[in-house]
This record gives C-alpha cells, structure tokens and sequence, in this order.
C-alpha cells in the first residue's frame, strides 16, 4: 500500500510556542490530505482538509488561525499549531490516498505534550 | 453527518477465541475501511472494504451495503491482536471514524 509519513512522532513544546507537523505521502502524490485529532481514548475527529495549491477547508470549531495548515506541494501537508496552550495537547495523525474514494493510509501521527 | 457505530465498546477475550466486531452506519457510503490501531497509536490499515467479503490470514471481513454493516470477524486470537479496531467510512470526502472496539486478548 501507500506510505505516508509523519514527522516528529512525538513532541513537547512550551506553552506559547509554535509547533509545525509534517505530513509526507513517499510514494505517491496527494492533492488531498486530511489532519485529524484523537484525544486518549477517544475516536479520531476531523479537523480539516488540505488541498494542494489552495486554503484549506476547516471543519466547524476548529480555528483556523490555531491551527494553520499548508499544502504546497504534492507530497506534503504541515500542520502548524501556533500560540500552544495545554488544551491543545493531543495526538495529531494525518491521511492521504490515491484519490476519490480509495483506500486512505494514515502516518505514524504525532503526540503534541504542551507544557 | 453520516453516524458510525460500533459494537462491542470492549472486549475480552482468552487466547484461541474467536470475535466478530460490527460495524453500523447510518447512510450510503463510498468507501468503508477497518483499521488497528496499536500501542504506539498507528493506525494499521486491515482491510477497504466497501462492499463484499475479504479475508486476510486470521481476520476477515464482510460490509452489506445495502443494510449499512460491516462485520469484522478474528479467528484464534492472540495476545498481539490487543488494541483498538475502528470502522471509518466515507460519505463525502472524508473518512467518518465510529468509536473504536477495544479488544484485550489474554493469554
């Protein structure tokens, strides 16, 4: 199948600060991509969907100016998360796939501790 | 939006059991995915599955389309088999997760 990689797997930042995840599909390329959150134990909810070459489209609650998203080429997404506060700590996994409705992959996701 | 539901919540199981995890969803869907998720929080893709039946070693699956379901079947589990199973759909653009069955396999 795909792969999709995501980078740092883990991080712990100071509250206040800026932290930027990268999401990489190594063997294909992805006009579309989708960033997720899953806090502990719980399902995994869509935050937004990053499209190549244009803004993103954001689901409803999420801020945008929070969580900044850019798609500036065709295998990779980076998902900044400005200003962090604790509330923000979470566990941040992204997805891409062929395109349509085929087979999506995830990468490894990233645990954000902000302290 | 499209709702996912998933059954059992928890599971228990002695190793060499059998399971059947299910999967409900409240609309026509495009595409119908089965993941693990592991320890380390990966999610691990099992099997697209929009509609049929497929089988991969131990685990095999079956989505009914036409009665919005899709069943997750493990065969002598074991011990590694331990995680989190989620059912995702998709009835726009986007993978739709229910809340997962968490599975404990004991030896």
């Amino acid at each position: 199948g795909a792969v999709v990689s995501q980078h740092p797997s883990r991080v712990i930042c100071k509250s206040g600060t800026s932290v930027k995840i990268e999401c990489r599909s190594l063997d294909f390329q992805a006009t579309t991509m989708f960033w997720y959150r899953q806090f502990p134990k719980k399902s995994l909810m869509l935050m937004a969907t990053s499209n190549e070459g244009s803004k993103a489209t954001y689901e409803q609650g999420v801020e945008k100016d929070k969580f900044l998203i850019n798609h500036a080429s065709l295998t990779l997404s980076t998902l900044t998360v400005t200003s962090a506060h604790p509330e923000d700590s979470s566990f941040y996994i992204c997805s891409a796939s062929l395109g349509g409705n085929t087979e999506a992959f995830f990468g490894q996701g990233t645990r954000l501790t902000v302290v | 939006g499209i709702q996912v539901e998933q059954s059992p919540p928890d599971l228990i199981l002695q190793e060499g059991a059998n399971s059947t995890l299910r999967c409900n969803f409240s609309d026509s869907v495009n595409n119908l995915q089965w993941f693990h998720q592991n320890p380390w929080g990966q999610l691990i893709n099992l099997f697209y599955i929009p509609s049929g039946t497929k089988q991969n070693g131990r685990l095999s699956a079956t989505t009914v389309a036409t009665e919005r379901y899709s069943l997750l079947y493990i065969s002598s589990s074991q011990t590694t088999d331990s995680g989190v199973y989620f059912c995702a759909v998709v009835a726009g653009y986007a993978l739709n997760f229910g809340k997962g069955t968490s599975l404990l396999v004991t030896p």
